[in-house]
This record gives C-alpha cells, sequence and structure tokens, in this order.
C-alpha cells in the first residue's frame, strides 16, 4: 500500500536555528515527489519536485533532498515568515498523488 | 490572475441535504482535482479529471459526484451530505498528469468550509 509519513509533526524553532523535515515513503514505484507549503485558511502552494534518489533542488532557505526511502526539506536561518505546514506528497505510477499529513512550523522571532 | 477559484467559500448544511461546490480555473490546464482535508488525516484526493471529458475516482469517493463541465470546470455534488463529509474542500488544478509535461504543481483553490449538521 502506498504510504507517506511525515515527522514531527509539529517544530518550534528560534529564528536562525536550522532543522530538517522529513518525508519518508512507501510507494510501487515513484514518478515524483513533492514538497508544498500552507498558510493558515490558504490552499497548498507548490515548492519543489523530485524525480530521482540524489536530486537536489533549492529556493531561498530551503533545500529539499531525495533518497530511495525518503526525502528532506532542510531550513537554513529560519525567519519568521517560513512558518507554515509543509505537505510532502508522492506520485507513484499512475495519475494520483498521495499527501502526508504534515509538519506544522512555527520560527519564533 | 484569478488561478483556481471556488465557491461557496462557506457552507453550512444539515443531515441529508444537497450542494454542489463549484470549481474554475483560468490557466488553461487540462487536469483538475477535489480534495478533502481533514486534521491528522492530511490531502485527500476525492476525484480527479485528468482531461476534459473524463472522471477517475481517487482515494476517498464514496458519497460524491463529479461533473467536468468544460475544460474550465469542475464541479463536486454531495447527494445527502452526511457528517462524515465536514471538512475543508479543495480544488486544484495542473498540467496534465499523466503527460511529460507534468512538473508536479499543482494549482490549488482557497478553499470550501463544508460542516454538516
Amino acid at each position: 500500500e502506498d504510504q507517506v509519513t511525515q515527522s514531527p509533526e509539529a517544530l518550534r524553532l528560534q529564528e536562525g536555528e536550522s532543522s530538517s523535515l522529513n518525508c519518508s515513503y512507501t510507494v510501487s514505484g515513484l514518478r515524483g515527489l513533492f514538497w508544498y507549503r500552507q498558510d493558515p485558511g490558504k490552499g497548498p502552494e507548490f515548492l519543489f519536485t523530485l524525480y530521482s534518489a540524489g536530486e537536489e533542488k533549492e529556493k531561498e532557505r530551503l533545500k529539499a533532498t531525495l533518497t530511495k526511502k525518503e526525502s528532506f526539506l532542510h531550513i537554513t536561518a529560519p525567519k519568521p515568515e517560513d512558518s507554515a505546514t509543509y505537505l510532502c506528497a508522492v506520485q507513484p505510477t499512475g495519475n494520483q498523488f498521495y499527501f502526508g499529513t504534515g509538519t506544522s512550523l512555527t520560527v519564533i522571532p | 490572475n484569478a488561478g483556481v477559484t471556488q465557491t461557496p467559500k462557506f457552507q453550512v448544511l444539515k443531515t441529508g441535504q444537497s450542494m454542489t461546490l463549484q470549481c474554475a480555473q483560468d490557466m488553461n490546464h487540462n487536469s483538475m482535482y477535489w480534495y478533502r482535508q481533514d486534521p491528522g488525516m492530511g490531502l485527500r484526493l476525492i476525484y480527479y479529471s485528468a482531461s476534459e471529458g473524463t472522471t477517475d475516482k481517487g482515494e476517498v469517493p464514496n458519497g460524491y459526484n463529479v461533473s467536468r463541465l468544460n475544460k474550465r470546470e469542475f464541479s463536486l455534488r454531495l447527494e445527502s451530505a452526511a457528517p462524515s463529509q465536514t471538512s475543508v474542500y479543495f480544488c486544484a488544478s495542473s498540467d496534465g498528469i499523466g503527460g511529460m509535461r507534468f512538473t508536479g504543481e499543482l494549482f490549488f483553490g482557497e478553499g470550501s468550509r463544508l460542516t454538516v449538521l
């Protein structure tokens, strides 16, 4: 059964304190792994797509990496505006996405 | 640039009532989706339409029907609402999900918050 698990559920960081969010997955084949950001009361917003193990993508203070079993979203020197819920999703072979339950990140000034 | 527009934004129903959630996108996307989001459950796919004229079931289709009215519009209907359908519903669109152009980027609407009493 295709499954996506994110950890931790919640994370509180001081401004400037770097950390990583984890997304582990078990799928029958992987077409892509995706990271999204969701602000309260809003729809998710796309961040990255990773297609194969070893691939990395960066955007400002965020860096996503992928292995054969998991992905990490590294946040370097976070700012309060990085506070949001970060969602991971996978697309196995086929036309459906499976989302994890997300990590709620709070960055304290 | 409106993107994905959902209506209504809020709705309260009584058990057994019916309603339709409307979704329209102005990005000329082929594929459209309906998700529901519940605390602790994440986003779950209800139905999707890979291209105009096609619809397919997702993870949790029971109790719902959809219509891909044209390339722009994709509606979700609850025929007889139940309290278990209390949720936040998101519509999304993308370039063709099965095609080589698919980047994984779904464009989401702002959500429709439905309460069934």
